[in-house]
Formats: C-alpha cells, sequence, structure tokens
C-alpha cells in the first residue's frame, strides 16, 4: 500500500522550542488529517485541512495544506512535555473512489523538560 | 460518551487459535475501519466496510476476517492463518463514504500477543 513521506522520523528538543514536521506526496490529496498518538492508545484528530493553501490553528499548534495538494506542514508553538507523542499525517486521494485514508510513518517528538 | 470502543485491551493468542477483537461505535457513522500498527511504521489497513453487510479487503487482509451485521459493530478476528499476529489493531469510524470533509475517529487499540 501507498505511504506518505512524513519528515523527520524523531525529534528531541528542549521544552519552549518550536517544532516542525511535514509530509510530502508525489500525489495529489483531497484532504489532510494530522493526528498525535500517545502510547499505547489510538491516535487523536488535531487539524483537518479540506483547501489548497489553507491554514488552520488549535492552540499551539498550526497546519497548513500546500498549494500544490501535494504537501503539508504541522508546527507546534512553544513545546511542552505533554507534547511527547507520535504525530501522523493522513492524506486523502483526489479522484480516490472510496475513503481510504493513506498515513505517513509518524514523527517521534520527545521533549526534555 | 460519544465515541469508539475496542476491547479487551489486551489479548494473547495462542498457536493456531482465532481470536476476536471487538469495536463498538456509538457516534452513528456508516463507515468502519480496521488498521494494523507495527514498532516504526505507519498504519496499514486490513478491512474496510461503508454500510451494513458490506466491507472490503484492504492492503493486508490475508488471514484476517470481519463482519458487520449491525451499524455500530465491526468485529475483527485474527485466524491462524495470520502468521505474525503480534500488533497494535486500531478500529476506526466516519461518518460515510462521498463526504468532503471525511475524518477518522479512532479507538483506544488492542495489543495482541502471540503465547
Amino acid at each position: 500500500g501507498q505511504q506518505l513521506n512524513q519528515s523527520p522520523q524523531s525529534m528531541f528538543i528542549q521544552e519552549g522550542e518550536d517544532v516542525s514536521m511535514n509530509c510530502t506526496s508525489s500525489s495529489i490529496f483531497n484532504t489532510w488529517l494530522w493526528y498525535k498518538q500517545d502510547p499505547g492508545e489510538g491516535p487523536v484528530l488535531l487539524i483537518a485541512l479540506y483547501k489548497a493553501g489553507e491554514l488552520t490553528s488549535n492552540g499551539r499548534l498550526t497546519a497548513q495544506f500546500g498549494i500544490t495538494r501535494k504537501d503539508s506542514f504541522l508546527n507546534i508553538s512553544a513545546s511542552i512535555p505533554s507534547d511527547v507523542g507520535i504525530y501522523f499525517c493522513a492524506g486523502q486521494l483526489r479522484g480516490g473512489a472510496t475513503n481510504k485514508l493513506i498515513f505517513g510513518t509518524g514523527t517521534l517528538l520527545a521533549v526534555q523538560p | 460518551d460519544g465515541g469508539i470502543t475496542q476491547s479487551p485491551k489486551y489479548l494473547f493468542r495462542k498457536e493456531g487459535q482465532n481470536v476476536t477483537l471487538s469495536c463498538e461505535q456509538n457516534l452513528n457513522h456508516d463507515a468502519m475501519y480496521w488498521y494494523r500498527q507495527d514498532p516504526g511504521q505507519g498504519l496499514r489497513l486490513i478491512y474496510y466496510s461503508q454500510i451494513v453487510n458490506d466491507f472490503q479487503k484492504g492492503d493486508i487482509a490475508e488471514g484476517y476476517s470481519v463482519s458487520r451485521e449491525k451499524k455500530e459493530s465491526f468485529p475483527l478476528t485474527v485466524t491462524s492463518a495470520q502468521k505474525n499476529p503480534t500488533a497494535f489493531y486500531l478500529c476506526a469510524s466516519s461518518i460515510g463514504p462521498g463526504r468532503a470533509d471525511e475524518k477518522l475517529f479512532f479507538g483506544s487499540g488492542t495489543q495482541l500477543s502471540v503465547l
């Protein structure tokens, strides 16, 4: 199955730093979703993007739907210890016959207090 | 509370045994999904169902089976044919096919291990 290229694979930062991660694909997407997963739990939806160029915020989180429809980024400002977890992007292909989403491989974020 | 409930949280399978993972949702969603997650990998789709009494194979359906007899329930059976079943299994649901604002909601997962 197809997967998205998500980077970086992992990040180790100090509390208070800003974080940026992104997902890219050779395919055009209709939808980009960003999830956070805590250890042993299911992913929780953070931000949903539905239009090219769309920029959406959720507290300290900001995500953008790339203008080419082939990428998206997620920024976290002023990180705190509870930001620790794995962040996944997911995209829905344009013209897809089903509602299957394609997931990135995840970015592991560790925050040093 | 509305949401997706998976049970059990932890499950152990003996050699040659079939086991069933439960997934129930009270969100009134039409579509339901099963994903498998292995360490360091993204989510891989096992099966999905867009409507009651209908389901489709995902990318890694071999060794698994599902049923969708009720809108709110989508159990997954890991059969003895699945030779590497140890993984974290996630159930998800969405409002339904064809929506422009599609988004998935996940349960809290079941960790399956082989004895």
